[in-house]
Order: C-alpha cells, then structure tokens, then sequence
C-alpha cells in the first residue's frame, strides 16, 4: 500500500496569515493527489484534485502544487471559515489512502 | 441536487452482522463508480470498497475482505455494504461517496453522504 504523509499534523495560525501543509507519499503517484476539507460533524469536501485543480466553487485563496511525491496545499490569506482538519488522498492505486489529517487551529 | 444520504448503522455486537444503505438521486446513478469510506471516532478517513457503475467489478480494502461486500441496485439508486464478523476496530461513521466524473480510475469524491454510526460493541 502506498502510504500517505501529512505535516504538521497541528497547525496554528491567524485570520489572514498564509499557510502550508505538506503531504508525502511512500512511492511515486505523479500527480493523482487530492486535498478535502473537514469541518467538526460533516462529510470531507473536495477541494483539489491532480495535485493543483481547484474543484468548482472552492475559493482561490487554496491552491496545491507538487508532483512525484511531495505534494503542498497552500492558503493564502487564512479565512475565519477555513479552520478545519485538511486530508491529502493519494488515488494513484485502487486502495486511495489518505494522510493522517492537518488540523488547522485558531492562534 | 445530487444528494446521498445513508442507513443502516446501529449498534452490533462483535462477530455480529449489518447493512448499510447508501440512497441516491439527483444523479445518472448506473454511470458512476461508487465508495464506501469510513472514520473511526476521532480518527482519520479510510477508504473501505468501491464498485463499477455496472456493479461488475468491485474491490474492497484489505482490512475487510472477506468481510464486507459491496453492492448496488440500480434500478432502485442505491448503494450497499453488507457487514459481517464484525470487529471492534470497525466502529466508525461509514460515508458513501460519488467521484467528481464518471470516467477513470481512483477519482476523488465531490459528494459524500452524512454518514451513518456503526458501534460494535458488547
């Protein structure tokens, strides 16, 4: 299995500050990378996928970049909406596994 | 609105059985390829099954197989996991979920159910 690696797994920050998180995958998966959204009590949400995409309706300010690897999402000019736990999916094999998960706090 | 909303969750004792349900619409359902995911409490995502839109081929985590089985009713929109030998480890909110296209391998997920509760527990 192709194993997926989130950091940092907390993260804190301000309304306004621009962030990352990277995500490292255990063997090559070119760029079949996803990032999702998670707020307390709801469904993930799709916010990126080949790595950079940017699924319809999801607000500029997260972009993803990377390849192979090593894969960042960054949030540029953080949101009061935007404290959530963020997951990276890799989906380059039939078993789609996930990272452990980035919590992004209040400061 | 493509909507998916999930059943069948409840409270089982270990080595005990469940199916779950996962009703769709708003949606060509029979074109899409289907998953069930799972979070343990306080845990991360797992992917647990996934099948064709056919409902030929499917494949299932190595954590349940032999276990669980996926399936689909097409005529009725729904998705299904049947549960057996069921283990504490399994406890978790079980989503369904529809990739963002029909076409391809592996596609990431653009909708996903509520969720629905599964305990194993004595």
């Amino acid at each position: 299995d192709i194993q997926m690696t989130q950091s940092p797994s907390t993260l804190s920050a301000s309304v306004g500050d621009r962030v990352s998180i990277t995500c490292r995958a255990s063997q090559s998966i070119s760029s079949w990378l996803a990032w999702y959204q998670q707020k307390p009590g709801k469904a993930p949400n799709l916010l990126i996928y080949k790595a950079s995409t940017l699924e319809s309706g999801v607000p500029s300010r997260f972009s993803g970049s990377g390849s192979g690897t090593e894969f960042t999402l960054t949030i540029s000019g953080l949101q009061p909406d935007d404290f959530a736990t963020y997951y990276c999916q890799q989906y380059s094999s039939y078993s789609r596994t996930f990272g452990q998960g980035t919590k992004v706090e209040i400061k | 609105e493509v909507q998916l909303v999930e059943s069948g969750g409840g409270l089982v004792q270990p080595g005990g059985s469940l199916r779950l349900s996962c009703a769709a619409s708003g949606f060509t359902f029979s074109t899409y390829p289907m998953s069930w995911l799972r979070q343990a409490p306080g845990k991360g995502l797992e992917w647990v099954a996934a099948i064709t839109g056919n409902g030929a081929l499917t494949n299932h985590a190595d954590s349940v197989k032999g276990r669980f089985t996926i399936s689909r009713d097409n005529s009725k929109n729904t998705l299904y996991l049947q549960m057996y030998s069921l283990r504490a480890e399994d406890t978790a909110l079980y989503y369904c979920a529809k990739p963002y296209e029909d076409s391809g391998a592996y596609i990431p997920f653009d909708i996903w159910g509520q969720g629905t509760l599964v305990t194993v527990s004595s």
